[in-house]
């Protein structure tokens, strides 16, 4: 059981927004940032968010993050069929002393 | 361009050990934290073991506490993950990620390709 919670699954129609939630607690979300991760199929994982809503050069402003409280959020408009992947939220946790991802979303577009 | 390239996976049996190693490129090694992430067949990722960027700082997942350790070589631009008493449960892809800083922060930004360990007799 990972100490970020995420749904295992989402989906979309081309076009559409989508929303995909990351629920911690005081100790990990609560007080660090939180980065979001997407990994296409078969490859290595792409940082996509990071500090809860900062975009790395490259990434499109078609992504974007949010926190609030002990739950982060990334929203992707105008889906599009390349943003199937799985989507992972990281956060440091103070308790842990250490980083911990969210168990994936797995993004489907239809 | 950061290059990350692991080496050093591969068939091992349960209890048996392995060494992996990160060769990095492209970037002043020694000013950033390093880390070690798996992701098991078909699961998730999990942050296995993160290092700071002078050693001084180390952070193991409870799955690998006592088991695994982690070294750098800033001097090669090498990064080590030594692999005991290994189990099936150990099976997965291991990736070497860079981190932002040289603290570590849940926040990398550059990964390999990935090595894979396979545990099993």
């Amino acid at each position: 059981q990972s100490v970020l919670t995420q749904p295992p699954s989402a989906s979309g129609t081309p076009g559409q927004r989508v929303t995909i939630s990351c629920s911690g607690s005081s100790s990990s979300i609560g007080t660090n940032y939180v980065n979001w991760y997407q990994q296409l199929p078969g490859t290595a994982p792409k940082l996509l968010i990071y500090r809860n809503n900062q975009r790395p050069s490259g990434v499109p402003d078609r992504f974007s993050g949010s926190k609030s409280g002990t739950s982060a959020f990334l929203a992707i408009s105008g889906l599009r069929s390349e943003d199937e992947a799985d989507y992972y939220c990281a956060a440091w946790d103070d308790s842990l002393s250490g980083p911990v991802f969210g168990g994936g979303t797995n993004l489907t577009v239809l | 361009e950061v290059q990350l390239l692991e080496s050093g996976g591969g068939l091992v049996q349960p209890g048996g050990s392995l060494r992996l190693s990160c060769a990095a490129s492209g970037f002043t090694f020694s000013n950033f934290a390093m880390s070690w992430v798996r992701q098991a067949p078909g699961k998730g990722l999990e942050w296995v073991s993160v290092i700071s960027l002078s050693g001084g700082s180390i952070y193991y997942a409870d799955s690998v506490k006592g088991r695994f350790s982690i070294s750098r070589d800033n001097s090669k631009n090498t990064l080590h993950l030594q692999m005991n008493s290994l189990r099936a449960e150990d099976t997965a892809v291991y990736y070497c990620a860079k981190d932002r800083f040289g603290v570590a922060a849940a926040e990398v930004d550059s990964w390999g390709q990935g090595t894979l360990v396979t545990v099993s007799s």
